[in-house]
């Protein structure tokens, strides 16, 4: 069984580019989660989708990013415009149920300079 | 606001020697308890959980975590560590509601030497 797949493995953009973040879930996991860790942090909770309506987004930093879930299938993560503080690893889980083990992606390294 | 401390940042053994990763939360409702690793190069995974009953949960690789509701603690254990434990170790509280989001600690570097 494929596991939780992100892509890129990393990204380098200038300040005030745009980036997307794709994340393909476990197929069946009807619960999809970004989170993301800047160095030196812990890893913080971006938002939450069940199926593709976003059951908790408390987590996203501001209006320059904007999370997708298309079909309830993969799910985007698009910063637009990027800032110096938004570089840092950007995760995607699923699980099958909305409580217990998530599955995490690689991770999606983003680098603003 | 919930939250999740580990205790140590960097910790370095040499083979052999015992562990613990100390792991508070802050939360007074039901909790499910959760320690993920991830090993260099690779993505987090699931190392053991606590969901309910016994309070001694055993996980991968001879891992071990006891929770102490009075302490809200959820302390990591290994007798033995090989050079292969070298990992970031990761605490994470889900609060039992649905809908709820997992909450990281900071992570703990373990460094093995052989």
């Amino acid at each position: 069984e494929a596991g939780v797949t992100q892509f890129p493995s990393h990204s380098v953009i200038e300040k005030g580019q745009t980036v997307t973040l794709r994340c393909d879930p476990i197929s069946g996991h009807d619960n999809l989660y970004w989170y993301r860790r800047v160095m030196g942090k812990e890893i913080k909770f971006l938002l939450h989708f069940v199926k593709e309506s976003k059951q908790d987004e408390s987590g996203m930093p501001n209006n320059r990013f904007l999370a997708e879930r298309t079909g309830g299938t993969y799910s985007t993560l698009k910063v637009q415009p990027a800032e110096l503080e938004d570089s840092g690893v950007y995760f995607c889980a699923s699980s099958q149920q909305g409580f217990g083990e998530l599955f995490f992606g690689e991770g999606s390294r983003l680098t603003v300079l | 606001a919930q939250s999740v401390s580990q205790h140590n940042h960097h910790v370095i053994l040499s083979e052999a020697a015992s562990l613990e990763l100390g792991c508070n939360y802050s939360y007074g409702g039901t909790v499910n308890l959760f320690w993920y690793v991830q090993y260099p190069g690779q993505h987090l995974q699931l190392l053991l959980k606590y969901f309910s009953g016994d309070p001694l949960v055993k996980g991968i690789k001879g891992f071990e975590a006891e929770f102490i509701k009075s302490k809200f603690s959820f302390n990591l254990r290994k007798p033995s560590v090989q050079w292969s434990d070298t990992a970031e170790y990761f605490c994470a509280v889900m609060p039992n509601q649905a809908g709820t989001a997992l909450i990281f600690g900071k992570g703990t570097t373990l460094s093995v030497s052989s």
